[in-house]
């Protein structure tokens, strides 16, 4: 049973860049959630997918911008990268709207802007 | 403001210690609180607290959810080394988690 795998792991770009991160979810899981964690901070919820629309969003720019794919797995990607866009990002699937909603969660896509 | 606050930010021990993690929130549309453990990158799932009171329990790890007064403890009992990692706390339907708590247990 494969759990969440996310590609690449390490992501080197340069200011104004775009990037596209991908996930693929838990077996069986319907939803995936993206999160960016910078250095020593836990991790900030991006958005939401699930039946292929964004359902939550946190506090993040349209710069920020995700798809979910018929088969569940999703993508997200940035544009115009800012040096502060480095981070660990990770990607968690679920059950969307099940008893247990815990998040499993990917080893993330270290990024890193220059 | 939503917010999930973790207290303490780092927290050394040694070994056979026994450690108290604490979360308090304050958020919309509460549904569970779940405890994450992190070590590397992938956080790792603990505990999930729907109801108030009610302990879980694994192993040497407990945890306990108070919905009155807004927070959740983590107890680590007889602490190890493998024991040291970033202890995470989220509280769903905002998905918003808590800056974690930094473990270190010493031999």
């Amino acid at each position: 049973d494969a759990g969440v795998t996310q590609s690449p792991t390490h992501l080197i770009k340069t200011r104004g860049q775009q990037v596209t991160l991908r996930c693929s979810p838990k077996s069986g899981h319907d939803t995936v959630s993206w999160y960016q964690q910078a250095l020593g901070q836990g991790p900030q919820f991006i958005f939401q997918y699930y039946e292929e629309e964004e359902r939550q969003r946190g506090n993040f720019p349209d710069r920020f911008s995700g798809h979910q794919f018929p088969n569940y797995s999703s993508e997200l990607n940035v544009n115009a990268l800012l040096l502060g866009d480095s981070a660990l990002y990770l990607c968690a699937s679920s059950l969307f709207g099940g008893t247990n909603e815990k998040l499993f969660f990917g080893s993330g896509t270290q990024l890193s802007v220059l | 403001e939503d917010k999930v606050v973790q207290s303490p930010l780092s927290l050394v021990v040694h070994e056979g210690d026994t450690v108290t993690l604490n979360c308090s929130y304050e958020v919309t549309n509460f549904r569970s609180l779940l405890w994450y453990k992190q070590e590397k990158k992938a956080p790792t799932f603990l505990f999930m607290l729907t109801s108030s009171g009610i302990e879980k329990k694994s192993g040497r790890l407990s945890s306990i959810l108070d919905k009155k007064e807004l927070f959740s403890i983590l107890n680590i009992t007889a602490t190890q080394t493998g024991d040291s990692a970033v202890y995470l706390c989220a509280v769903l339907n905002d998905m918003r988690f808590g800056a974690g708590t930094r473990l270190t247990v010493k031999p």
